[in-house]
């Protein structure tokens, strides 16, 4: 079955622990993303990935790292989460990087979440 | 800067009644348009997308919506709303050439018997 997976579902935390959240594709897609999602703010994106070992940053970056060394996998790693950083974590993954002329193949595949609680 | 404005942020409505709910881009390039949905506790999936063509698009569960670019709308109608449809319903834009995916805030739509 195709899917974004993500682990672990739920984690609590406490502030300066450090944590990796695991994210996996089977689609042999190019991009990858990680968001974060807030009441009344809707997705707001942290880190992507265009392919292997190429990252950039999103809107909200601060306190994250990522990698990309295999294209399957994209980990968002917290080297000292703080409490604002509590938040719903979903990894997204598209097949191409680049835009094919509006042939619609790259609409974003989502994971199931991460619910993250940083005390 | 893109960004996506859902006016709504809790709709309620009848079981049965028809549903709209709005959606405005920021003007720019060609933009690409989706619509999610999450239902409580998970993911989100793909209800719809428009990229070029025909204005309007069909999704999966009966939903449709209409982009009309001189109102930098992209709208999602439903004639027949059931009871499984209460969820939180994402717009979002991207636009040609950009990475971003943009979302609005959502709506929650809460259905009535």
């Amino acid at each position: 079955e195709a899917q974004v997976t993500q682990n672990p579902r739920y984690l609590i935390t406490v502030t300066g622990k450090k944590l990796t959240v695991t994210c996996s594709q089977n689609m042999n897609h190019e991009y990858m993303s990680w968001y974060r999602q807030d009441p009344g703010l809707g997705l707001r994106q942290i880190y992507y990935s265009m392919n292997v070992e190429v990252t950039d940053k999103g809107d909200v970056p601060e306190g994250y790292k990522v990698s990309r060394k295999e294209k399957r996998n994209f980990p968002l790693i917290l080297e000292s989460p703080s409490p604002n950083q509590t938040s719903l974590y979903f990894c997204a993954s598209s097949l191409f990087a680049s835009d094919t002329g509006g042939s619609g193949v790259n609409e974003q595949f989502f994971g199931p979440g991460t619910r993250l609680t940083v005390l | 800067a893109q960004s996506v404005t859902q006016p709504d942020i809790h709709i309620t409505v009848s079981e049965g009644a028809s549903l709209e709910l709005r959606c405005n881009y920021s003007y720019g390039a060609t933009p690409y348009l989706f619509w999610y949905v999450q239902s409580p506790g998970q993911g989100l999936q793909l209800l719809l997308k428009y990229f070029s063509g025909d204005t309007l698009v069909q999704g999966i569960k009966g939903f449709e919506a209409e982009f009309k670019r001189s109102q930098s709308s992209f709208n999602l109608r439903k004639p027949s709303v059931h009871w499984s449809d209460a969820a939180e319903y994402f717009c979002a834009v991207r636009y040609m050439g950009r990475r971003a995916l943009t979302f609005g805030s959502g709506t929650r739509l809460q259905v009535q018997p």
